[in-house]
């Protein structure tokens, strides 16, 4: 069955530090989320993209964040300016039809 | 304001006992509803959904839900858990009127199993 899959598992990045945490949606879907998670917390959503530009955002979502679909496949969440806040899991999701479909996580640590 | 309730933090149940885990939500109208597991260190994996029509759904390793409008909750159960079952599970729903937005999770129910 496709899956979406998203690199690095890990990521650990300095204070101040920009940082872009990629995602392969699959292939013939058409809407992308990212969705992050702090330790022990509930999955927090983020924004939601389709036709290359943002449908939605949450108020997490400021101008420290950026996503990006630079190609046909890739998928991408940049954070410009990364504070000890931003550790989190970040979860990529992509959907044709319900469901969203996640993908395992970056685990974002933010030293 | 829409909101998702999993009443329970952490359930601890004995391997071979049936488990149900609890959600509720608040929103306009019927939304879509989910449930997801999440076992340490995985992503979240879609056990079952409901999005109209028969009111108990049936989803992958045993697991069924039942929606309540009345109650407004959408429970999770399996009749005999294994070991493998232990995990984090978590109840979502989605917007019927908006097909492909966000989705606003509940805060998840740790299942602990004991031999």
């Amino acid at each position: 069955e496709p899956e979406v899959t998203q690199t690095p598992s890990h990521q650990v990045t300095q204070m101040g530090q920009e940082v872009i945490l990629r995602c392969v949606p699959i292939s013939n879907h058409l809407y992308f989320y990212w969705y992050r998670q702090i330790l022990g917390q509930k999955v927090e959503f983020l924004v939601s993209f389709y036709n290359n530009e943002i449908s939605e955002k949450s108020e997490i979502f400021d101008d420290q964040f950026s996503v990006e679909r630079p190609d046909g496949s890739n998928f991408t969440l940049k954070i410009r300016s990364t504070k000890l806040e931003d550790s989190a899991m970040y979860f990529c999701a992509s959907a044709l039809n319900q469901p969203q479909h996640f993908g395992d996580g970056t685990r974002l640590s933010i030293l | 304001a829409q909101s998702v309730t999993q009443p329970d933090i952490h359930i601890t149940v004995s391997e071979g006992a049936s488990l149900e885990l609890r959600c509720n939500y608040s929103y306009g109208a019927t939304p879509y509803l989910f449930w997801y597991v999440q076992s340490p260190g995985q992503g979240l994996q879609l056990l079952l959904k409901y999005f109209s029509g028969d009111t108990l759904v049936q989803g992958i390793k045993g697991f069924e839900a039942e929606f309540k409008r009345s109650q407004s909750s959408f429970n999770l159960r399996k009749p005999s858990v294994h070991w493998s079952d232990a995990a984090e599970y978590f109840c979502a729903v989605g917007s019927p009127t908006d097909s492909w937005g966000k989705f606003q999770f509940g805060a998840g129910t740790q299942v602990v199993v004991t031999p």
